[in-house]
């Protein structure tokens, strides 16, 4: 199966600064790359995401990098404001045979608490 | 359009009991997975369906169990409840024909006393 890993498990930044998550995968059928961000007690929320065919998709101050080759992908967030902190979730994703059935099988890394200090 | 819901919100259950958890995906989408969220191991995947039929199922006990209705809707259900099953259970749908945008529900908290 396929194995994400995320790092780092927290990050503190000054206001104005850039943030950077990194996550690595194993499966090189993953063709998908989403990111989520999930502030306290509210549901993970799609924020930007990658496929496979693209090797960077920017988004205002988001942009997500996929080096398909060394098999890992990053959240770039720049000018972070403090409505930035929240726990931010990378997956991995691809098309899935289990039996006479084909799914769509989402792999999560374990998470990033990012706190924006004002 | 309206977004992922999912009912009820806050349940507190017993040791073996069981509980059935509802969601209810965004209009057209065809596709919903379950997964169960806690502090120690993130989000982990527990199962796919589509048109009524699980696709993909994750490494839970068969305690774990769910089903999806002709409108998408679909239910997940926990029989024999552990204090381990504690957790938060959140629901996402997505189009479902190829791997792509997948949207969460708010969430059912479960607390197994």
């Amino acid at each position: 199966g396929e194995n994400v890993e995320q790092h780092p498990s927290t990050l503190s930044v000054q206001e104005g600064d850039s943030a950077v998550i990194k996550c690595t995968y194993s499966d090189s059928a993953s063709n998908y790359f989403p990111w989520y961000k999930q502030e306290l007690g509210k549901r993970p929320q799609l924020i930007i995401d990658i496929r496979s065919n693209v090797g960077e998709k920017k988004d205002q101050r988001i942009a997500v990098t996929l080096n398909k080759t060394a098999k890992h992908f990053s959240l770039h967030i720049t000018e972070t404001q403090p409505e930035d902190s929240a726990v931010y979730f990378c997956a991995a994703s691809k098309r899935e045979q289990r039996g006479s059935n084909t799914g769509n099988q989402f792999y999560f890394g374990t998470g990033t608490s990012l706190t924006v200090i004002p | 359009k309206a977004g992922v819901t999912q009912t009820p919100r806050y349940l507190i259950k017993t040791r073996g009991q069981q509980v059935t958890l509802s969601c209810s995906p965004i209009s057209g989408h065809r596709s919903v997975s379950w997964y169960q969220q806690t502090p120690g191991q993130g989000l982990q995947f527990l199962f796919e369906y589509f048109s009524e039929t699980q696709r993909n199922k994750g490494n839970f006990p068969g305690r774990f169990s769910g089903r999806q209705f002709s409108n998408s809707r679909s239910e997940m259900n926990v029989s024999t409840l552990e204090l381990g099953d504690s957790a938060l259970y959140l629901c996402a749908s997505s189009l479902g024909q190829v791997v792509g945008e997948q949207y969460f529900g708010p969430g059912t908290r479960l607390t197994v006393t």
